[in-house]
């Protein structure tokens, strides 16, 4: 079974730090590029960030670009991200996804909760 | 960026009622375009992709078609569990994938 699990949000004062972490099984993981998606408090969706398989590739959207930094460890099957300078503008249920090769994204992660608040 | 402007932000329907959603992008995306149903506390779940293809197990009440840079998303006869939000997304560009703003089906 395909299964993505995050990790690693929490609250967090603002100009401060976090690293979301994202569990992926039941696939082959370098096989493909991963996204994190942010959902603000009743909001929608939100593109965050992007790299490819080998994760030699990221990409930010430009809200974040600068503050936070993808990455991937293949021989753990995981993917980090990292967010730096937060604010409160980066409250957010934070997703990990899988994209289907050139498609659209076809498993996603429970969600890590990410309060920035002092 | 490519904007996604979706339609109606809110829905209003009963059981057994026919849905239709709709989402417009503001150039030609071609037929990249995926629908995502979103139940509240949940991640959202792939529908349809490529404008009018149903994702596995997904139930064929659940359909896409697309004119133009016009999308619409249809369920043929909502049932209990449909009441949810539903997101369209763009995935043309390379890396910049663009959501629409969700609509939100609720009981009438």
């Amino acid at each position: 079974e395909v299964q993505l699990v995050e990790s690693g949000g929490g609250v967090v004062r603002p100009g401060g730090s976090l690293r979301l972490s994202c569990a992926a099984s039941g696939f082959n993981f370098d096989g493909y590029a991963m996204r994190w998606v942010r959902q603000r408090p009743g909001k929608g969706l939100e593109w965050v960030s992007r790299i490819n398989g080998n994760g030699d590739y990221p990409e930010y959207a430009d809200s974040v670009k600068g503050r936070f930094t993808i990455s991937r460890d293949n021989a753990k099957n995981s993917l980090h991200l990292q967010l730096n300078s937060l604010g409160a503008e980066d409250t957010a249920l934070y997703f990990c996804a899988r994209e289907r090769h050139g498609g659209p994204l076809d498993c996603w992660g429970q969600g890590t909760l990410v309060t920035v608040s002092s | 960026d490519i904007q996604m402007t979706q339609s109606p932000s809110t829905l209003s329907a009963s059981v057994g009622d026919r849905v239709t959603i709709t989402c417009r992008a503001s150039q030609s995306i071609s037929r990249w375009l995926a629908w995502y149903q979103q139940k509240p506390g949940k991640a959202p779940k792939l529908l349809i992709y490529e404008a009018s293809n149903l994702e596995s197990g997904v139930p064929s009440r659940f359909s896409g078609s697309r004119s133009g840079t016009e999308f619409t998303l249809t369920i043929s006869s909502l049932q209990p569990d449909d009441f949810a939000t539903y997101y369209c997304q763009q995935y043309n560009t390379y890396s910049a994938w663009t959501f629409g703003q969700g609509t939100k089906v609720e009981i009438k």
